[in-house]
């Protein structure tokens, strides 16, 4: 069973527009939280990351804000650029498990439209 | 230029073959980290490597097996693969902790694409 799931495999948004990625957890252990951007043929690149003491983090066109009650969070792009297209993955730190436990998601594929 | 690479980043071979994958990081970190991708799964989590040592082996069959000769350099060593072993192969690297857990990001390498005929 999948602790975390990106029920979106693909989004697509007008350039200029806002870019709403989503997660969702079923384990309540996790508290901390990342996202990770990948573009085709290479490795997935840190974005930005979000402890469970915080509601939201912001760095530059960049937020994540997470919902602990409803065990949710999302990535807002605001404003979208085509550079942005990518598969934009959602991990999860397990304290209760070892180091290096990230659990990830399937990936959503974003695509920005000029 | 993300300070982790990764050779080779194409490999096919045969099941009864013998081959090694290489990771390199030049950030200074001393946690490395062995990922697996298959088509439409997420990452799955092999191995961690710790200050040298290994902290995790997340069930994976003694097939794979894993090499940190130091700090900066992880090896994959791949004997007598399944073609469902076909997958990419992603190393990462981060900080580390002495206490084995952290909210220590990772950084990755652009993988190596494995085939197995």
């Amino acid at each position: 069973d999948q602790q975390v799931k990106q029920n979106s495999p693909s989004l697509s948004v007008q350039e200029g527009r806002i870019s709403i990625l989503n997660c969702d957890y079923t384990n309540s252990m996790f508290d901390y939280f990342l996202w990770y951007k990948k573009y085709p043929a290479e490795g997935p690149t840190f974005l930005i990351s979000i402890s469970s003491i915080k509601d939201k983090n912001e760095d530059g066109r960049f937020t994540v804000f997470l919902n602990k009650s409803a065990k949710h969070l999302s990535l807002h792009i605001v404003p979208s650029q085509p550079g942005d297209s990518a598969v934009y993955f959602c991990a999860a730190v397990n304290y209760g498990g070892s180091q290096g436990n990230l659990i990830f998601g399937k990936g959503t594929k974003l695509s920005v439209k000029p | 230029e993300t300070g982790v690479t990764q050779t080779p980043r194409h490999l096919v071979m045969g099941m009864t073959n013998k081959k090694s994958l290489k990771c390199e990081q030049h950030l200074g970190h001393n946690a490395m980290y062995w990922y697996k991708q298959s088509a439409k799964k997420p990452l799955e989590l092999m191995f961690v490597y710790n200050f040298k040592e290994q902290t995790e082996n997340n069930s994976v069959p003694s097939r794979f097996s894993p090499e940190c000769p130091n700090s900066s350099h992880l090896f994959l060593h791949l004997h007598t693969l399944q073609p469902e072993d076909s997958a990419l192969y992603l190393c990462a690297s981060s900080h580390g902790l002495a206490g084995g857990r952290s909210t220590d990001t990772q950084y990755f390498g652009p993988g190596t694409r494995l085939t197995v005929l």
